[in-house]
């Protein structure tokens, strides 16, 4: 069975320091990876996709950025964090172009002071 | 762009009552529809998915019907329990951005023993 991977849990970070969150899926190939922030009292932002290795689409300019190294690892990183990026960060993945589910991790809380 | 709405925003039910959670989508042209449900702090649990060809799909007490054509979907959810207090989202996948998902705000649900 699939399952999906995310660390840390939990994060806190101040101002101006780097970030790397990590996501990595088991019992599947080739899969479309997704970052999404949630943050309090909204819906869920999509912020980048990705179809392979190396291929990364982002949705919403910011001082984030994703990388693919890996088939089934996608990493979220800042070199410089903002107040406003704190928020609860999840990643999903689906197989197939169009007709397949979407599957959640466990998510990041992470805490921008 | 495809907008999700979800009403209401909150909903409180007495335990044992029947309840129907709404979503509505701008854009009907879609491969399929997702319901999802979110503990506090934890990730998306997938609950149903409807392919745009077909009209319902039930799991349980959960049964989540499909209107493409007016741009609408429901989640019944038969004889309601405490354990079902959470947040419920939906969630479309257009054909116009294929890989992209859409998601609602949201509908939080407390069920009162």
């Amino acid at each position: 069975s699939q399952t999906i991977h995310q660390w840390p849990a939990t994060l806190v970070q101040p101002v101006g320091s780097p970030l790397s969150l990590e996501c990595t899926v088991e019992g599947t190939s080739n899969p479309n990876l997704y970052w999404y922030r949630q943050a309090a009292g909204r819906g869920l932002q999509l912020l980048f996709y990705s179809v392979g290795i190396g291929q990364i689409s982002s949705e919403v300019p910011q001082n984030l950025s994703a990388s693919r190294p890996q088939d089934r690892q996608f990493i979220l990183s800042s070199k410089k964090l903002l107040l406003s990026d704190s928020g609860f960060y999840l990643c999903a993945w689906s197989v197939g172009l169009a007709h397949n589910e979407q599957f959640f991790g466990p998510g990041t809380r992470l805490t921008v002071l | 762009k495809q907008e999700v709405t979800q009403i209401p925003a909150a909903l409180s039910v007495p335990e044992g009552e029947n309840l129907v959670l709404n979503c509505s989508f701008t854009d009907s042209a879609i491969y399929n529809l997702q319901w999802f449900r979110q503990d506090p702090g934890k990730g998306l649990t997938s609950l149903l998915l409807i392919q745009s060809s077909q009209r319902e799909q039930t799991s349980g007490r959960l049964n989540a019907s499909l209107d493409k054509s007016s741009g609408r979907s429901t989640l019944y959810i038969a004889a309601s329990q405490p354990g079902d207090s959470a947040t419920y989202l939906c969630a479309v996948r257009p054909i116009r951005t294929g890989n992209q998902f859409y998601f609602g705000t949201g509908t939080s649900l407390t069920v009162i023993p």
